[in-house]
């Protein structure tokens, strides 16, 4: 079984100050690791992923997120946030032939 | 512009009734999935399909049915709707070989 757990339902944020969107998982078996996006009224997109090799993966917009095996987390982070990156970001594990599981999301709110 | 389409985008429904919610994927992806999104539990699976031909159930796939007659579609159905089923559906699609999905826009559906 896998789970994931994002222990922040909401993280306010002034603009261009730093965030940090905790993640972490429990799988049995090697796993594949994803953030997504979902602005208002809008689909989920992914956002980065780890798959392999590289332990730190970015986005094209300024995220980052770091695979820690050993703490079995994978947080989301940006140096400076933006008024546009308000939105709600999803953590999702899979692991080998097993379904997505996604965290119950949390909402960024950055304040101008 | 390719991608996964939904409709309808909102309905309001009366228990009882029901309703069918489509989506359409023009990626030729093998995997096709059915999510609700609930406040505060993140993005359930419903039913998926990893082939045409095929169906399997989700984490809460009672009260729906899908089918998957051919690549493309993926219909969700709800023989008789009641208010619980209130939520937010997005419908996803995955490549053969790839964790990543792909979603909807969703549909916003109202059970009163």
């Amino acid at each position: 079984a896998q789970s994931v757990t994002q222990l922040d339902s909401q993280v306010p944020v002034f603009e261009e100050a730093p965030v940090e969107l905790r993640c972490n998982y429990s799988s049995s078996v090697s796993v594949y690791l994803f953030w997504y996006v979902q602005y208002p009224n809008q689909g989920l997109q992914l956002l980065l992923k780890y798959l392999s090799g590289s332990t730190l993966v970015e986005s094209i917009n300024g995220f980052e997120a770091e695979f820690n095996k050993s703490q079995t987390s994978f947080h989301l982070r940006k140096p400076s946030v933006h008024i546009s990156d308000t939105a709600e970001y999803f953590c999702a594990v899979s692991g080998g032939y097993q379904k997505v599981t996604f965290g119950t999301g949390t909402k960024l709110q950055v304040i101008p | 512009i390719a991608g996964i389409t939904q409709a309808p985008t909102s309905q309001i429904l009366a228990a009882g009734r029901r309703m069918t919610l489509r989506c359409t994927q023009d990626m030729r992806h093998n995997a096709m999935y059915w999510y609700r999104q609930d406040l505060g539990l993140g993005l359930r699976l419903i039913h998926y399909s990893n082939t045409a031909g095929t169906t399997g159930k989700g984490e809460v796939p009672d009260g729906y049915s899908v089918s998957r007659a051919n690549t493309d579609d993926f219909p969700l159905t709800l023989a008789s709707a009641v208010p619980s089923q209130t939520s937010v559906y997005f419908c996803a699609s995955s490549g053969q070989g790839s964790n990543e999905q792909f979603f909807g826009p969703g549909t916003r559906l109202t059970v009163l």
